[in-house]
């Protein structure tokens, strides 16, 4: 599965758009990209996941550029409720191992 | 609700013992998983099972040990083997792999050694 790189961490301001940019330019054809984030004591939650086409569900969306060879998660309008380790995984869709890596810290402040 | 229960949330273990940790799931999902995450790391996959009475090693399966009697149950064993078990471990489930559908998690097990 192709590596990916992310910043270890990033501030938002309450009721603006977080963006969380992810580089993983050795990605394959057939590799997807997947997002979750992880509160302090809980399980990783799932927020999003796509191929090549931009995605959008009621928690996010995911721009995946052209060339595949990074994407960004958008939270449209973030909440205090955001603050969490947001991580980005590339996996082949056979693959059984979700390999998390550090993933970015994102604050959302008041 | 649909979801995947790891019980119980906080476990300890005393030097040489055996402990289970529980995991049930009720998203007719066929496939399970089973993690370690320790302090500021990413998670390791220990074992996975993607059908009832069968499972495969992940990457840290040593002194671990599973079974998957049930579609909805996938109890992880850390035996006294494990000699670093503290850590945070968390159950997964998911479609059959080759879909590209997420895995979704539990909330985690926190286990120490007294």
């Amino acid at each position: 599965d192709a590596k990916t790189t992310q910043p270890p961490s990033m501030d938002c301001a309450e009721g603006r758009a977080a963006n969380l940019p992810c580089n993983h330019s050795t990605i394959s054809g057939n590799e997807y990209v997947y997002w979750y984030r992880q509160i302090h004591s809980q399980g990783p939650q799932y927020i999003i996941h796509g191929l090549k086409n931009n995605e959008t569900n009621e928690m996010a969306s995911l721009i995946i550029t052209e060339d595949r060879k990074s994407s960004t998660l958008i939270l449209p309008h973030a909440t205090l409720r955001d603050t969490a380790v947001y991580y980005c995984i590339v996996r082949v869709m056979n693959n059984n191992d979700m390999r998390f890596g550090a993933g970015t810290r994102l604050t959302v402040k008041p | 609700d649909g979801g995947i229960t790891q019980s119980p949330k906080y476990l300890f273990r005393k030097e040489g013992q055996n402990v289970t940790l529980s995991c049930e799931q009720n998203l007719n999902h066929d496939a399970m998983y089973w993690y370690r995450q320790d302090p500021g790391q990413g998670l390791r996959l220990i074992y996975y099972s993607q059908i009832v009475n069968d499972f495969q090693k992940g990457d840290i399966a040593e002194g671990y040990s599973v079974s998957r009697e049930k579609k909805e149950s996938f109890p992880l064993t850390v035996t006294s083997a494990q000699k670093n078990p503290t850590a945070f471990y968390l159950c997964a489930s998911s479609p059959l792999s080759g879909s590209g559908q997420p895995q979704h998690f539990g909330d985690g097990t926190r286990l120490s050694i007294l």
